[in-house]
């Protein structure tokens, strides 16, 4: 069965440090990628997708950026954090049909 | 361009109640309509999908909901609310273009008394 894993849980952190958040998923293979953000009130917004290793997609201007290195890795990162980084943050996947995606845990990122 | 709107970001239940959640959703093409659970401090599960065919979806936890395309709706109902039913719950609409990009609605969060 396929399973997503992300780390950490959570974060702290203060503002102008560097982030990297990462995501892995296993028992699949080419699955597509996406980090989501989630503020209080707001839903969830997507912030980057990937198709395949090393395309990335950008959807909302920002000081974050997206990595695929590995097929299954998907990592976030940040040179400077800002203090409207905070919130929670979700990896989901799909296997490119069946229209369904797949949550991980998600971080809790709070920038002090 | 597509949307979600999710009415009322509070709602509350009496146990044993009918839960209704409501969903609308704008979409220049035949949506494909989601509906997701979030409990405090994890991810999304899915509860029920939306693609083709039968309009009247079940769920998981006794949940369901009704493609209503004359009313550009997507409801989500459950007969009798349990305490485990305490939740975020999120509508999504996506129109399957290969990556399938989800839009979520600003989610609503259920309550339910004792």
């Amino acid at each position: 069965s396929q399973t997503i894993h992300q780390w950490p849980a959570t974060l702290v952190q203060p503002v102008g440090s560097p982030l990297s958040l990462e995501c892995t998923v296993e028992g699949t293979s080419n699955p597509n990628l996406y980090w989501y953000r989630q503020a209080a009130g707001r839903g969830l917004q997507l912030l980057f997708y990937s198709v395949g290793i090393g395309q990335i997609s950008s959807e909302v201007p920002q000081n974050l950026s997206a990595s695929r290195p590995q097929d299954r890795q998907f990592i976030l990162s940040s040179k400077k954090l800002l203090l409207s980084d905070s919130g929670f943050y979700l990896c989901a996947w799909d296997p490119g049909q069946d229209y369904e995606q797949y949550f991980g845990p998600g971080t809790r990122l709070t920038v002090t | 361009a597509q949307s979600v709107t999710q009415l009322g970001s509070h709602v509350s239940v009496s146990e044993g109640a009918l839960v209704l959640l409501r969903c609308n959703y704008s979409s220049s093409v035949p949506p494909y309509l989601f509906w997701y659970v979030q409990y405090p401090n994890q991810g999304l599960q899915l509860l029920l999908k939306y693609t083709t065919g039968a309009t009247l979806v079940k769920g998981i936890n006794g949940f369901e909901a009704e493609f209503k395309k004359s009313e550009t709706s997507f409801h989500l109902t459950k007969p009798s609310a349990h305490m485990s039913d305490a939740a975020e719950y999120f509508c999504a609409v996506t129109k399957g273009s290969g990556t399938y990009k989800y839009i979520f609605g600003t989610g609503t969060r259920l309550k339910v008394l004792a």
